[in-house]
């Protein structure tokens, strides 16, 4: 969606180990947001790029999230030591317009 | 704490007549408001936006009013229509439009019925 892949599109993994979700802005976009959805709630910023470099991480609720982006375009965002807490829908945009956000479809993450 | 809020988690209405989907917000700080409508198995996507110096947004069947003394939007459809159907989302920006940070609020569901 909206220029943006996203993979896996769903992932299972147990409680402990560590997982990366990977975004591709296609049409290659200065600017790159994470955000989180829990369900039945609204999309959370976590963190976004400029180019390569991490703007703002604010949004990252501990230090087991972190996230890159590689020259080129393509971002990784790695939970260290999943919890279960962390089951969500982890979706990726880019800037279309004027704040008009543009999101992949997303990764749903659960964590068993 | 939530800074957007959407207090009514569904809403079902009569094709053809009015929608009408409400927010509220707390921090003063916010500029820029604006819609995302979501399909199921879809990201959201951008519906319409109005910015803090202006309190009527209209494009087509869809229009944003903002009460910035009462902290509130809300967003009207009129007519109604089933593909219209979906989750609304309001989010917020406190940015002047510049970046993509934004708050959103819990969402609301909606259906037409035809």
């Amino acid at each position: 969606g909206a220029g943006v892949s996203q993979s896996p599109r769903y992932k299972v993994t147990k409680r402990g180990q560590d997982v990366a979700l990977r975004c591709d802005p296609i049409s290659g976009h200065v600017s790159l947001y994470w955000y989180r959805q829990a369900l039945g709630q609204g999309p959370e910023f976590l963190t976004y790029f400029n180019y390569e470099a991490q703007q703002d991480k604010s949004g990252l609720p501990n230090d087991r999230f972190s996230a890159e982006r590689a020259e080129g375009s393509i971002s990784t965002l790695t939970i260290q030591r999943t919890e279960q807490r962390d089951s969500a829908m982890y979706r990726c945009a880019v800037v279309l317009g004027q704040l008009m956000l543009g999101f992949g479809q997303g990764t749903r993450l659960t964590v068993v | 704490d939530q800074q957007v809020k959407q207090n009514s988690p569904s809403l079902s209405v009569q094709e053809g007549r009015i929608s009408i989907l409400n927010c509220d917000y707390t921090n003063s700080m916010f500029d820029y408001f604006l819609w995302y409508k979501k399909y199921p198995a879809e990201g959201p996507t951008f519906l319409i936006s109005i910015s803090s110096i202006k309190d009527k947004n209209e494009d087509g069947r869809f229009t944003v009013f903002l009460n910035k003394s009462a902290k509130h939007l809300s967003l009207h459809i009129v007519p109604s229509q089933p593909g219209d159907s979906a989750v609304y989302f309001c989010a917020a920006s406190a940015g002047s439009g510049n970046t993509g940070k934004l708050i959103f609020g819990q969402g609301t569901t909606l259906q037409v019925k035809p």
